[in-house]
């Protein structure tokens, strides 16, 4: 079945940096990629969602790159601030188990005002 | 908008117990989740439903039950409660179909003593 690895784990950066979340997947049948965020004490929050034939999306200082050939999906949080701490996760379907969402472990990010 | 309920919000149970947690939407939505959240493992499927009355194993499914009595409701019983099993459970739902987004509730964590 898939695989979906995220790196890194934790991630510290100062208020006003980037932020730059990787995951990688196996299934190169894989068709719907997202991103979550969730707050602690909290459900996951849809951030951003992506088709497979979209290469890259910006929205609200967010920006998800999709390499299909290298199987790998991004997240950058560019002018990260504090209340963008929190963990986020990775997602993806493959076209064959449309029901079935691979996550990925998650990456803790910390900003420091 | 919609919101999916989580009761309770912590449960506390026995080793050996059976322990049943509930899930409700109100978004109408036709597939809901049940998922596993371990620190630093991601998300994983115990079950899922894309009707009433219909139940598909995920990847965890061994030592629990679900049931979709209806819709909007959506639960999952620990037959016998482990300490490993400390965890928290995430509902979530979607609207049929491919690449729909995920609503998730906002978890019910399990102490077994």
């Amino acid at each position: 079945g898939e695989q979906v690895e995220q790196r890194p784990p934790h991630l510290s950066v100062r208020e006003g940096d980037s932020a730059f979340i990787i995951c990688t997947y196996t299934d190169s049948a894989t068709a719907y990629f997202y991103w979550y965020k969730q707050e602690p004490g909290a459900g996951l929050q849809l951030l951003m969602s992506v088709f497979s034939n979209v290469d890259r999306k910006e929205e609200q200082g967010l920006t998800v790159l999709l390499n299909k050939k290298d199987k790998r999906l991004s997240l950058n949080l560019t002018a990260a601030h504090p209340g963008d701490s929190a963990v986020y996760f990775c997602a993806v379907i493959p076209y064959t188990g449309y029901q079935n969402f691979y996550f990925g472990k998650g990456t803790s990010l910390t900003v420091i005002p | 908008g919609g919101i999916i309920t989580q009761t309770p919000k912590f449960l506390i149970g026995q080793e050996g117990q059976k322990l049943t947690l509930k899930c409700q939407q109100n978004f109408n939505h036709d597939t809901m989740y049940w998922y596993r959240q371990d620190s630093g493992k991601g998300l994983r499927l115990i079950y899922y439903s894309i009707t009433e009355n219909d139940l598909q194993k995920g990847d965890l499914s061994e030592g629990y039950d679900a049931s979709r009595e209806k819709k909007s409701s959506f639960s999952l019983t620990v037959t016998s409660a482990q300490k490993n099993e400390m965890a928290v459970f995430l509902c979530a739902s979607s609207i049929k179909g491919a690449g729909n987004t995920l609503y998730f509730g906002e978890g019910s964590r399990l102490i077994v003593v």
